[in-house]
């Protein structure tokens, strides 16, 4: 089983809302990622958590906050979003945070639209 | 900083044709990944290469990994419909994956 489960699959919002992203994976992964991907763009690395610990912030705007309650489970919080924020949220994860090969896998993504 | 550039950025060719996606870098990778992707979903593994200079086959398709671990290569056999969608390669480094800028590939029936 590689599945790694997102939701909701699709989520309108104001950019006066709060609402969450939600990331669920039974693979024992260690590595739990989220990434943003804008149209006809490759995905860009938002944060990475190794063993539940926010190990990369890749200068992400503080409207969206990371958690991750537990080693199978990574959620995304968010405030105050703009229009401009409007994109496909990818939640990924890998074996562990060591160096040295890995693989990522992916799940099918939230689509956001700030309005 | 785009690490990893691929080659090309369209391709649009006709069901049967054989075609090479080409994803190059200054840098090294301990690993790289080829993804694909649907529109409005998530990317879905194909391979991962580790070695230098591997090659490994999935069916029609054909990945190699740079004898230096800096570039890879897929090589598709005789195209199919079904193979339509965004390559993604992604080199990976201490847990953070870089993506390359994406070949997407159009086969016409």
């Amino acid at each position: 089983d590689t599945e790694v489960t997102q939701t909701p699959k699709h989520l309108v919002m104001g950019m006066t809302n709060k609402k969450s992203l939600k990331c669920e994976q039974h693979m024992g992964h260690r590595a739990m990622y989220w990434y943003k991907q804008k149209a006809k763009k490759p995905p860009e690395l938002m944060f990475v958590y190794s063993y539940e610990k926010l190990s990369i912030n890749e200068s992400v705007p503080s409207r969206f906050s990371p958690e991750c309650p537990n080693s199978s489970l990574l959620n995304l919080h968010l405030h105050a979003l703009q229009p401009e924020d409007s994109a496909l949220y990818l939640c990924a994860s890998s074996q562990d945070s060591r160096p040295g090969w890995t693989e990522a896998f992916f799940g099918q993504g939230t689509r956001l639209t700030v309005v | 900083t785009q690490l990893l550039e691929q080659s090309p950025q369209f391709l649009s060719i006709q069901e049967g044709e054989n075609l090479t996606v080409y994803c190059n870098s200054s840098s090294v990778f301990s690993s790289l990944q080829w993804y694909r992707q649907e529109p409005g979903e998530g990317p879905v593994l194909l391979v991962t290469v580790v070695t230098g200079g591997e090659v490994k086959k999935l069916k029609r398709l054909t990945f190699q990994f740079g004898d230096a671990r800096k570039d890879s290569s897929l090589h598709i056999t005789a195209a199919q419909p079904g193979d339509t969608g965004l390559y993604l390669c992604a080199g990976a480094n201490f847990n953070k994956f870089y993506f390359g800028s994406g070949t997407k590939l159009n086969v016409k029936p």
